[in-house]
């Protein structure tokens, strides 16, 4: 059975305290992983999108890295309004193309001054 | 801005009263999914339209449907909510094509509560 699963669930960081999170998954066919950040009573927000292992993507303070197996979100220096949740889904591979997505239950991240 | 928009933002409605949800798109995207989400769960998708073409997930109740009448708009019908049915509702949009088209993008939710 495919599943997709973060750790840890919730992380309290001080400001500038760099931290990593984790999306480990087992899947039968990677098409893709993808990294959203969810604020509060709002929808997803795009981060990112990993296709093979060994890439990485950074956006501002924000990197994240694939492996066959994870991938992880670095935070480095983290600010107070990076506090969200963080919400990590794999694309399966499928034979339509659309490719449906299957979220892990988020990593909640909350930043202190 | 090209962007999903959600309406309304919050519904209130009463145990067995029917309501529907909105979702527009000016992304252009022909496809298009509406996602349950539960208070710190993982969203749960309920069915996708591609195109014209409805995809229902195998485990979505037969209460919950939906109408896409053209590219722009789709809308979740809930016939009779169920108090289990008060969560946030995701509308996404995807473009088919490569992969590196396929990113899902999300408007900002309807939170719907049952009374």
């Amino acid at each position: 059975e495919d599943q997709v699963t973060q750790s840890p669930e919730a992380l309290r960081l001080q400001e500038g305290e760099s931290s990593s999170l984790n999306c480990s998954y087992t899947v039968s066919g990677l098409r893709g992983l993808f990294w959203y950040r969810q604020d509060p009573g709002k929808g997803p927000e795009f981060l990112f999108t990993l296709y093979s292992a060994g890439e990485e993507k950074e956006k501002e303070r924000l990197k994240a890295t694939l492996t066959k197996k994870e991938s992880f979100l670095h935070i480095t220096a983290p600010k107070p309004e990076d506090s969200a949740t963080y919400l990590c889904a794999v694309q399966l591979m499928t034979t339509d193309s659309w490719g449906k997505l299957q979220f892990g239950a988020g990593t909640q991240v909350v930043v202190t001054p | 801005d090209a962007m999903v928009i959600q309406n309304p933002r919050y519904q209130v409605t009463q145990f067995g009263k029917p309501v529907t949800l909105s979702c527009s798109q000016t992304l252009n995207h022909n496809v298009m999914y509406w996602y349950q989400q539960k208070s710190s769960q993982a969203p749960k998708l309920l069915f996708h339209y591609y195109d014209k073409d409805f995809n229902n997930e195998a485990d979505t109740p037969d209460n919950f449907q939906s109408r896409r009448p053209n590219t722009s708009f789709c809308f979740l019908d809930i016939r009779s909510p169920g108090l289990g049915d008060a969560a946030m509702y995701l509308c996404a949009t995807s473009r088919e094509g490569s992969r590196f088209q396929e990113t899902q993008y999300f408007g900002p939710g309807t939170r719907l509560l049952v009374l």
